[in-house]
């Protein structure tokens, strides 16, 4: 099993800061990673595909970088509505997805 | 998009089972997968199997293998994840999802809670 690990756990920063959070593979599993937001009481909502591709609506301020086993999701510019748990997931391994345990984006 | 609608909240003994329901509506239902995915309270997300009912192909997590069981009605459009044996740690939103055409989970229900409880 392909486990993700993603730092921080918690990231504290301000609106109008840059957020930059991380998701590391115990193994390479390509470009097949997504990065998901989920707000309190609700499904997640997919952000990022591909490790890079931004999913239909996603704002611009939220873009994908990495391969292999390091990937990142910068948000350029924090908004209110921002402020979430962030997970990883890949799809490298059909049928064997797995998630990260996520990372929560508070308001400092 | 595909709207997906799930059963409502249980509430089961421990050793008992759960069948829950998960309704598309609009556009194409059957040609790409639709997970489970649960999250226990306070918890992150774990995926628990896929079906994609055009294929008639399922699959599980390995810790999930022989306590679940997908299935497809498809002429109701509905998905339907049953989950046998359950446990106290069994207690959590389950979610359906469906992946869009590039393979990620595009299209979430509103989830369903289980609670295990004596």
């Amino acid at each position: 099993e392909i486990v993700l690990t993603q730092s921080p756990a918690t990231l504290s920063l301000s609106p109008g800061e840059r957020a930059t959070l991380s998701c590391r593979a115990s193994q390479s599993v390509s470009s097949y990673l997504a990065w998901y937001q989920q707000k309190p009481g609700q499904a997640p909502r997919l952000l990022i595909y591909d490790a890079s591709h931004r999913a239909t609506g996603i704002p611009a301020r939220f873009s994908g970088s990495g391969s292999g086993t390091d990937f990142t999701l910068t948000i350029s510019s924090l908004e209110p509505e921002d402020f979430a748990v962030y997970y990883c997931q890949q799809r490298s391994n059909w049928p064997r997805y797995s998630f990260g345990q996520g990372t929560k984006l508070e308001i400092k | 998009q595909v709207q997906l609608v799930q059963s409502g909240a249980e509430v089961k003994k421990p050793g008992s089972s759960v069948k829950v329901s998960c309704k598309a509506a609009g556009g194409t239902f059957n040609r790409y997968v639709i997970s489970w995915v649960r999250q226990a309270p306070g918890q992150g997300l774990e995926w628990m199997g896929g079906t994609v009912p055009k294929f008639d192909i399922t699959n599980y997590a390995q810790r999930f293998q022989g306590r679940v069981t997908i299935t497809t009605d498809e002429s109701t459009r509905t998905v339907y994840m049953d989950l046998s044996s359950l446990r106290y740690e069994d207690t959590a939103v389950y979610f359906c999802a469906r992946e869009g055409p590039y393979g990620y989970f595009e299209d979430w229900g509103q989830g369903t809670l289980v609670t295990v409880s004596s």
